[in-house]
């Protein structure tokens, strides 16, 4: 069955760092997300991606947030300096286009395992 | 706005006991409402949704839940537990504009199955 994978599973940086974390969505998939789960705390949408742009952020996605789909395979989500708050563990997941009445509508999400981001 | 409260952030049940997961939803037009399961060190995996089809969805795993408009409720409902349903437990609303992609999580219910 096909399935979201998320690298690295943990990774540690120190405050200030830049982090890059990657996703490889179901391959028929178009629509992408990110989202993160502080501990202790509910998952929290940091943003969608389509057609190669942002189309929904929230207001945790700042600008020291990227997210970009360098190929035909990977999604990526960049945090340029890292701060002690930015620990958490971050989803990706993806959904399929589904035509409908004349609208393009998101499908189910599904999600990846994960990536526990440590931030020193 | 769309948001979900789910009652009891723990709850223990025994093993063949019924297991019955609280969520009510807030949305200023249809839902679609959505079920995932956490299990430790793992991602979120989809256990059952509501589309506007039948009000009662049956999921994975034997659980099933309905949609109670009237309440506003989507309550996660199985009848036996066992002791691998033991995990975290979500309940999420995203709206049906067609447009909209954003899934608003509940703040989770612990399940806990004992002997």
């Amino acid at each position: 069955e096909p399935e979201v994978t998320q690298t690295p599973s943990h990774q540690v940086t120190q405050m200030g760092q830049e982090v890059i974390l990657r996703c490889v969505p179901i391959s028929n998939h178009l629509y992408f997300y990110w989202y993160r789960q502080i501990l202790g705390q509910k998952v929290e949408f940091l943003v969608s991606f389509y057609n190669n742009e942002i189309s929904e952020k929230s207001e945790i996605f700042d600008d020291q947030f990227s997210v970009e789909r360098p190929d035909g395979s990977n999604f990526t989500l960049k945090i340029r300096s890292t701060k002690l708050e930015d620990s958490a563990m971050y989803f990706c997941a993806s959904s399929e286009a589904l035509r409908g009445l004349g609208l393009l509508r998101r499908d189910t999400q599904y999600f990846g395992p994960g990536t526990r981001l440590t931030v020193l | 706005a769309q948001s979900v409260t789910q009652l009891g952030s723990h709850v223990s049940v025994s093993e063949g006991a019924l297991v019955l997961l609280r969520c009510n939803y807030s949305s200023s037009v249809p839902p679609y409402l959505f079920w995932y399961v956490q299990y430790p060190n793992q991602g979120l995996q989809l256990l059952l949704k509501y589309t506007s089809a039948a009000t009662l969805v049956k999921g994975i795993n034997g659980f099933e839940a309905e949609f109670k408009k009237s309440e506003t409720s989507f309550h996660l409902t199985k009848p036996s537990a066992h002791m691998s349903d033991a995990a975290e437990y979500f309940c999420a609303v995203r709206l049906d504009t067609g447009t909209a992609s954003k899934l608003t999580f509940g703040t989770g219910t612990r399940l806990q199955v004992t002997l």
